[in-house]
């Protein structure tokens, strides 16, 4: 199975400031299609997870445009322009290109 | 809008068989892979299973092959987690996910405990 590996595991960052969670994979995630299949999930606390971006960098509907996801290959990045309060909780990487889907352990985002 | 509502956890004995289910309204559910995903107490999240719009195609995590059977009723708009030989490790939240890769809509959750 395809190892997803996430760095910080805690991230205490300030209100207003940037932050950057990295997710790298054990193996390329260029599917034989042509796209690469990484999406990022937010878990607030006592949530359901709830995906922000699908295919990289593509951001899910409603998602406020300060997140945002670059990368290719195996390494792989979230951005947050400036944090909010809302947005602390614990951020997944997944790979759905190769089977089984496989999640990154995750990035607890904590306010300093 | 899009809702996914689990039931169906409850505490188990190892050995137990338990039945989830998640009803699905707001979209086409028949025009959707679905899955089921799990996450351990203070854990990660872990697919376990998806299946196909018709039902034709079933795919599983090697750790719950043999045991865990997922299926759906289209005319119910109802997606299922048939879990039998339940061990201490199954012990975990289960949701339901829009989508062939676990995608823009979960469920809340139910929680599933495996415990003497």
């Amino acid at each position: 199975d395809v190892v997803m590996t996430q760095s910080p595991l805690s991230l205490p960052v300030t209100l207003g400031q940037p932050a950057s969670i990295s997710c790298k994979s054990s193996q390329s995630l260029v599917h034989s299609d042509g796209n690469t299949y990484l999406s990022w999930f937010q878990q607030r606390p006592g949530q359901s997870p709830r995906r922000l971006i699908y295919k990289v960098s593509n951001r899910d509907s409603g998602v406020p445009d300060r997140f945002s996801g670059s990368g290719s290959g195996a390494d792989f990045t979230l951005k947050i322009s400036r944090v909010e309060a809302d947005d602390i909780g614990v951020y997944y990487c997944m790979q759905g290109t190769h089977w089984p889907p496989t999640f990154g352990g995750g990035t607890k985002v904590e306010i300093k | 809008e899009v809702q996914l509502v689990e039931s169906g956890g409850d505490l188990v004995q190892p050995g137990g068989s338990l039945r989830l289910s998640c009803a699905a309204s707001g979209f086409t559910f028949s025009s959707y892979w679905m899955s089921w995903v799990r996450q351990a107490p203070g854990g990660g999240l872990e697919w376990v299973a998806n299946i196909k719009q018709d039902g034709s195609e079933k795919y599983y995590v090697d750790s719950v092959k043999g045991r865990f059977t997922i299926s759906r009723d289209n005319a119910k708009n109802s997606l299922y987690l048939q879990m039998n030989s339940l061990r201490a490790e199954d012990t975990a939240v289960y949701y339901c996910a829009r989508g062939y890769r676990p995608g823009d809509y979960w469920g809340q959750g139910t929680l599933v405990t495996v415990s003497s």
